[in-house]
């Protein structure tokens, strides 16, 4: 069964600074990678998910993330963070071909950028 | 506009009275889903349905019941609440399960 580490439950940044969130992923043949974003007292959004192709994804609010096969992971980056970037994040995994139907989700990173 | 709606939002109920949560979507959505959210434990998937009749369980599925008879619509039924089922509870519904999931805006339910 797939399974998802964020190895941060919570990052405290600066506003103006770089951010990284971690995440990992139980390995599997194929896999679909997903961060969605939880604003306070929201429900989640999704920010940006890999499928296939190019290893480097481009999401909303000018975040990105690496797949990277060979380390599992799936980081999420921001070079510039706002106040108003404050929220919960999750990444999510799927089996990419055939198994099991299930989104399994990380227990989630608390990201609290400050002025 | 593309939704998904639950309700209620917001429930108070006692031990053992049973409660149904309604999720519906207007995006024609082939599957669907519940999730409980606990702090945390991040979501955990209670059931997931990919078609009309297709359902099958998630990671959390005990004491939880779901039906699909209706491709919009996706309800969560506790036949006989308990405290540890107190949670944020989240609908939600994507065109398959690679594809963005669209989240209902959760439901928050206390039992006493």
């Amino acid at each position: 069964a797939q399974s998802v580490t964020q190895l941060d439950s919570q990052v405290p940044v600066f506003e103006e600074a770089p951010v990284e969130l971690r995440c990992n992923y139980s390995s599997s043949v194929s896999v679909y990678l997903f961060w969605y974003v939880q604003y306070p007292n929201q429900g989640l959004q999704l920010l940006l998910k890999y499928l296939s192709g190019s290893t480097l994804v481009k999401g909303i609010n000018g975040f990105e993330a690496e797949f990277n096969k060979s380390q599992t992971s799936f980081h999420l980056r921001k070079p510039s963070v706002h106040i108003s970037d404050t929220a919960e994040y999750f990444c999510a995994v799927s089996d990419g071909q055939g198994g099991s139907e299930k989104l399994v989700f990380g227990k989630g990173t608390k990201l609290t950028v400050n002025p | 506009e593309a939704q998904v709606t639950q309700n209620p939002r917001y429930l108070i109920t006692v031990t053992g009275k049973k409660l149904t949560v309604t999720c519906s979507q207007n995006m024609n959505h082939e599957y669907m889903s519940w999730y409980r959210q606990d702090p945390g434990l991040g979501l955990r998937q209670i059931y997931y349905s990919m078609n009309v009749e297709v359902t099958d369980k998630g990671d959390v599925p005990e004491g939880y019941k779901v039906s699909r008879k209706e491709k919009r619509n996706f309800p969560l039924i506790l036949e006989s609440p308990s405290p540890n089922q107190t949670s944020l509870y989240f609908c939600a519904s994507s065109g398959w399960r690679k594809e963005t999931q669209y989240f209902g805006p959760g439901t928050r339910l206390l039992v006493l």
